[in-house]
């Protein structure tokens, strides 16, 4: 069965730079949710989005945007990178419409160094 | 709002040992609850879950039991293998808290042979 698809895996980039993760979510799924985990830390929500429309919105910073587009993929940028934001990135998709029992499928995640 | 508490690690065993990781959650409403394991360098899979009160979720020789009146969700698996070694993440969604999936911060277990 197809699953979340991230790109790319592994990203370096230096401080002060932009970088540009990309999710694929299953097909037919409509929502999309963005998770930061740093390095031994748990999964923290940024964002999510339901048919291109921002759905909630968490500890994101200001420095991060993230949008969904019409074949329901979605894109987080993050610009004026910080050492604090090395950490692997989590894309999950689900299926709306089915409450909180939707299952969130998870992406293999990127992982982000600043250096 | 909502939260998950789980015990601290690492926790270490032998194999064959009875592994519980205990979890605990404040939630407004009705959520649903999750255990995902994270393997050494890999994502997060969902190991499994339980929708409403008294429900077990059950997979691999792992449960737990959607306990509302102790507000608790344990891990336990009877026999753990040197495989099991991974961190355990004990989650919620839904309720109050929406859509977003709100973790605990995780317990690492390591099995010895």
């Amino acid at each position: 069965a197809a699953g979340v698809i991230q790109s790319p895996r592994h990203l370096i980039k230096e401080k002060r730079e932009t970088a540009t993760l990309k999710c694929y979510p299953i097909p037919r799924h409509d929502t999309v949710y963005w998770y930061q985990q740093g390095p031994g830390q748990d999964p923290q929500f940024l964002i999510s989005f339901y048919e291109k429309m921002q759905s909630d919105k968490g500890s994101i910073p200001d420095r991060f945007s993230a949008q969904q587009f019409s074949d329901y993929h979605s894109e987080l940028n993050m610009s004026s990178l910080e050492l604090g934001d090395s950490a692997l990135y989590f894309c999950a998709s689900s299926l709306a419409g089915q409450g909180s029992y939707n299952e969130q499928f998870f992406g293999p995640g990127t992982r982000l160094t600043v250096l | 709002g909502n939260s998950v508490t789980q015990m601290e690690g690492p926790v270490t065993l032998s194999e064959e040992a009875f592994l519980t990781i205990n979890c605990t959650y404040t939630a407004t409403g009705y959520p649903s609850l999750f255990w995902y394991v994270q393997y050494p360098g890999e994502g997060l899979q969902l190991l499994l879950k339980a929708t409403k009160a008294d429900d077990k979720g059950s997979n691999k020789g792992f449960e737990a039991t959607y306990r509302k009146e102790t507000t608790s969700f344990h891990l336990e698996k009877g026999s753990v293998q040197v495989s099991d070694s991974a961190v355990y993440f004990c989650a919620l969604r839904g309720g109050a808290g929406g859509f977003k999936t709100i973790f605990g911060a995780g317990t690492r277990l390591f099995v010895k042979a």
